[in-house]
């Protein structure tokens, strides 16, 4: 089955720096690449998300970046505030393939300190 | 308000006893899912469903089981409820197998 790695594990940044999370996966045939955040208590929410045929996707101050060959993703927050404190999560699935399930990565926690 | 319902949100259950955790989505989607989150193991696949009638097990299905007897419901039943059955679970549903989920508020467990 897919095996998703995620690193680092915990992020500690100032506010306005940028931070990068980075993901691999190991199923070759995975063509779908979600991110989500958990906010402290919440329930995991999506906040952006990249299909193989994509090698880059941006939502203003996030992005996503993909790249098959090495069978890595990554996820970017340039300009980070404080609210941006949160667990995030990558997955990996054959998306819409009639019997793919999203396998996720232990998450990174990121601090953004004022 | 369109959305993924879990019940309760929480409980503290006794060792050996059965617990069934609910489920319900009114978006329609055909596959859902039930997660188990412990911290510094991420969210963990316990069962899934593609589509009503049909489910699979995932990654820790060992002591639940699951049912899908229509398209909203899916409920995850703990048969003898163990210490190591402490998580948070989430619930999660999406169009279709493997695309955007969507989760429910969770279910904290604590079996004592």
């Amino acid at each position: 089955g897919e095996n998703v790695e995620q690193h680092p594990s915990t992020l500690s940044v100032q506010e306005g720096d940028s931070a990068v999370i980075k993901c691999t996966y190991s199923d070759s045939a995975s063509n779908y690449f979600p991110w989500y955040k958990q906010e402290l208590g919440k329930r995991p929410q999506l906040i952006i998300d990249i299909r193989s045929n994509v090698g880059e996707k941006k939502d203003q101050r996030i992005a996503v970046t993909l790249n098959k060959t090495a069978k890595h993703f990554s996820l970017h927050i340039t300009e980070t505030q404080p609210e941006d404190s949160a667990v995030y999560f990558c997955a990996a699935s054959m998306g819409n393939s009639g019997y793919s399930t999203l396998t996720f990565g232990k998450g990174t926690m990121l601090l953004v300190s004022p | 308000i369109a959305g993924i319902t879990q019940a309760p949100t929480s409980q503290i259950l006794a060792a050996g006893r059965r617990m069934t955790l609910r489920c319900t989505q009114d978006m329609r989607h055909n596959a859902m899912y039930w997660y188990r989150q412990d911290l510094g193991l991420g969210l963990r696949l316990i069962h899934y469903s593609n589509t009503a009638g049909t489910t699979g097990k995932g990654e820790v299905p060992d002591g639940y089981s699951v049912s899908r007897a229509n398209t909203d419901d899916f409920p995850l039943t703990l048969a003898s409820a163990v210490p190591s059955q402490t998580s948070v679970y989430f619930c999660a549903s999406s169009p279709q197998p493997g695309t955007e989920a969507f989760f429910g508020q969770g279910t904290r467990l604590t079996v004592v």
